[in-house]
């Protein structure tokens, strides 16, 4: 049940694109985005809802295909403020959406 | 506003002992969840709570006990520590009832039983 995420680590150039997965086997209500910094809490990123509708946060946006079940998360010209962990939450349910099952994560380093 | 606290920070045990973390947050959320988090598997939830006085299991329920006395707090005990429950334990809250919403993390607990 746990949404699987690609790739698992990616290491950047400042300036250089990225593109985070998730991938669910069961139908996707909505997706969440998080990151976390080394040592740090989980920070909200973005909620995407049902419907194909693309959201962004600062140079990060996303988007989310029902059909495929897949979100993707993209990062444009990233910035050192970018490296952390990134995490994918998908709700178990429609009428539970509070309880998130989370990916294994991806980690992003973003070097000088 | 502090947002969501975690007591303590860190913390010790032997196999057996017994401990509760505390979670407090000031933000009138409906929702609070604890979470474990171990290197490469992601955050796994642990229980859960709709409302002051209800508590729900989540993935990873065994060997935890919860409680919601108070809208504000969500406690979570350990009853007899093993160390395979080492880990880093992280509080979250969420306002919103039945619609996504975002969730406010704590600092994290960490936790190491010997």
């Amino acid at each position: 049940q746990q949404p699987v995420q690609s790739p698992q680590a990616v290491i950047l150039r400042e300036g250089e694109d990225a593109v985070i997965n998730c991938s669910s086997s069961k139908a996707l209500y909505s997706v969440h985005w998080y990151r976390q910094k080394h040592g740090e809490a989980p920070v909200f990123l973005m909620i995407l809802l049902k419907g194909g509708e693309q959201k962004g946060h600062d140079k990060i946006s996303a988007s989310f295909n029902e059909k495929k079940q897949q979100s993707s998360l993209y990062l444009t010209a990233s910035q050192l403020s970018y490296s952390g962990t990134y995490f994918c939450g998908i709700p178990l349910s429609p009428s539970n959406t509070g309880k998130l099952i989370f990916g294994q994560g991806t980690t992003l380093q973003v070097k000088p | 506003n502090a947002g969501v606290t975690q007591t303590p920070k860190f913390r010790v045990l032997k196999t057996g002992q017994s401990m509760t973390l505390l979670c407090a947050q000031d933000m009138n959320h409906e929702y609070m969840y604890w979470y474990r988090q171990d290197p490469g598997m992601g955050l796994r939830l642990i229980h859960y709570s709709v409302g002051e006085g209800t508590t729900a299991k989540g993935e990873v329920p065994d060997g935890y006990n919860v409680s919601r006395l108070k809208k504000q707090n969500f406690l979570l005990g350990l009853e007899s520590a093993a160390p395979s429950q080492t880990s880093v334990y992280f509080c979250a809250s969420s306002y919103s009832v039945g619609a996504p919403d975002t969730q406010y993390f704590g600092p994290g607990t960490r936790l190491t039983v010997l």
